[in-house]
């Protein structure tokens, strides 16, 4: 069935030290694999998609690696910052369909 | 920078009662979109708006719920007769389309039904 799913709940880093953020999905059908940031009462913010015939991309402080064998995406923020604290979500669009489903979010708390 | 932006932040309302939604996507942008997030929990798709219709929806989006474009600008969600477990947030997005497949999201509102 879909769903895509995280593998923990809280991430604590210390500022400057880079982070990763960890995603596991089950939909071998999903096309785009989307990165959004939660900050506190705010809507997601885009931060970084990947097609599914890529396995890596890069942004600006951020990279996104697909792992399709094992069905594992990640999200790498260099040289984490105190702006960077947010929850993290990462997303599956199924092909052919529009809608995104979402997976239970990363919580990311930066260390002084 | 262009904006989702939606309206009202918050809306108390009584169970049984209905409850409009609005929002103003992107004014160039041709997909729309209402997803909810209860309290804690994962962002939820709820209905998917396309070239005037509905073109998806989830098991969520009973009969209960409807979406309207009335005007070209404003795109709404109407919940007729909330249920307590109405109570979320609710955000509006909208994409153009293509590549990066980024839905811009609202900020959102959050529905209290007491």
């Amino acid at each position: 069935g879909e769903s895509v799913g995280l593998h923990l709940p809280t991430l604590s880093v210390q500022e400057g030290d880079n982070s990763i953020i960890n995603c596991a999905y089950s939909n071998s059908a999903s096309d785009y694999f989307i990165w959004y940031k939660q900050e506190s009462g705010k809507g997601p913010q885009f931060i970084i998609d990947i097609r599914s015939n890529m396995d890596k991309r890069q942004g600006q402080r951020v990279t996104v690696l697909l792992n399709k064998t094992v069905k594992h995406l990640s999200l790498q923020i260099a040289a984490t910052q105190p702006g960077d604290s947010a929850v993290y979500f990462c997303a599956e669009k199924i092909q052919g369909a529009q809608k995104l489903v979402f997976g239970q979010g990363t919580r990311l708390t930066i260390n002084p | 920078e262009p904006e989702v932006t939606q309206t009202p932040s918050h809306q108390v309302t009584q169970m049984g009662q209905e409850v409009i939604l609005r929002c103003v996507p992107i004014s160039n942008h041709l997909y729309f979109y209402w997803y909810r997030q209860i309290l804690g929990q994962k962002v939820e798709f709820l209905v998917s708006f396309y070239n005037n219709e509905i073109s998806e929806k989830s098991e969520i989006f009973d009969d209960q719920f409807s979406v309207e474009r009335p005007d070209g600008s404003n795109f709404t969600l109407k919940i007729r007769s909330t249920k307590l477990e109405d109570s979320a947030m609710y955000f509006c997005a909208s994409f153009l389309a293509g590549v990066p497949y980024e839905q811009y999201f609202g900020p959102g509102t959050r529905l209290t039904v007491t």
